[in-house]
């Protein structure tokens, strides 16, 4: 089973703050490496998928970076706000076939 | 407009009542993946099919079938649910394209409790 870790597991920031963790996965057999945003009684909803390494990507205040050779990809939130507030989950995919193994994710919750 | 459904969205039953979990993606999406996810344990994946008749094992597959017989329907069936099966299920169809292009898309989720 393929180890795919994320931390920290769970984090609170004031709105306002800029945040970021840590997805770490294998970095032999790298494929691809998804970022997932989890919101509370909805299905996850993709962010990035990133598939080369220094690939960096951002949506709006969200970013993320990434280096296959040492495996590890970051998730960086500039200047958080409550809506913030959800799971963020990696997952990491292999070159074989589509199987994707999920970090634990990060919850992140933003106070007003 | 893109979709996956899975039905049903809640379920309470009892040990050793056979259950399906359908899911169905129009999309035209030759893989397709089921997955549970559990607190503290993150998503793990139970079975995936990489086309019609091809599927294979995830991480967790012991007391869960899968078939697919036809490329939109991916059903999940639990022959002897048990209490342990207890958790929220989530259907995923999965888009391979060229350059790399690698996008998943999920289900809604089902909810189920076994009693």
């Amino acid at each position: 089973i393929l180890n795919v870790e994320q931390s920290p597991q769970s984090l609170h920031v004031q709105e306002g703050d800029s945040t970021n963790f840590t997805c770490s996965f294998p970095s032999s057999n790298f494929y691809a490496l998804h970022w997932y945003r989890w919101e509370t009684a909805k299905s996850p909803e993709a962010l990035f998928v990133m598939t080369l390494n220094g690939d960096e990507k951002k949506k709006g205040r969200i970013s993320a970076t990434l280096n296959t050779k040492e495996g590890y990809s970051y998730l960086y939130i500039k200047g958080s706000q409550p809506e913030d507030s959800a799971t963020y989950l990696c997952a990491f995919k292999e070159t074989s076939g589509s199987r994707l193994t999920f970090g634990e994710g990060t919850q992140l919750t933003v106070n007003p | 407009e893109a979709q996956v459904t899975q039905n049903p969205r809640y379920l309470i039953t009892v040990t050793g009542k056979k259950l399906t979990v359908t899911c169905s993606q129009n999309m035209n999406h030759e893989y397709m993946s089921w997955y549970r996810q559990d607190p503290g344990l993150g998503l793990r994946q139970i079975y995936y099919s990489m086309n019609v008749e091809v599927t294979d094992k995830g991480d967790v597959p012991e007391g869960y079938k899968v078939s697919r017989k036809e490329k939109r329907n991916f059903p999940l069936i639990l022959e002897s649910p048990s209490p342990n099966q207890t958790s929220l299920y989530f259907c995923a169809s999965i888009l391979l394209g060229t350059g790399g292009r690698y996008e998943q898309y999920f289900g809604p989720g089902t909810r189920l409790t076994v009693t």
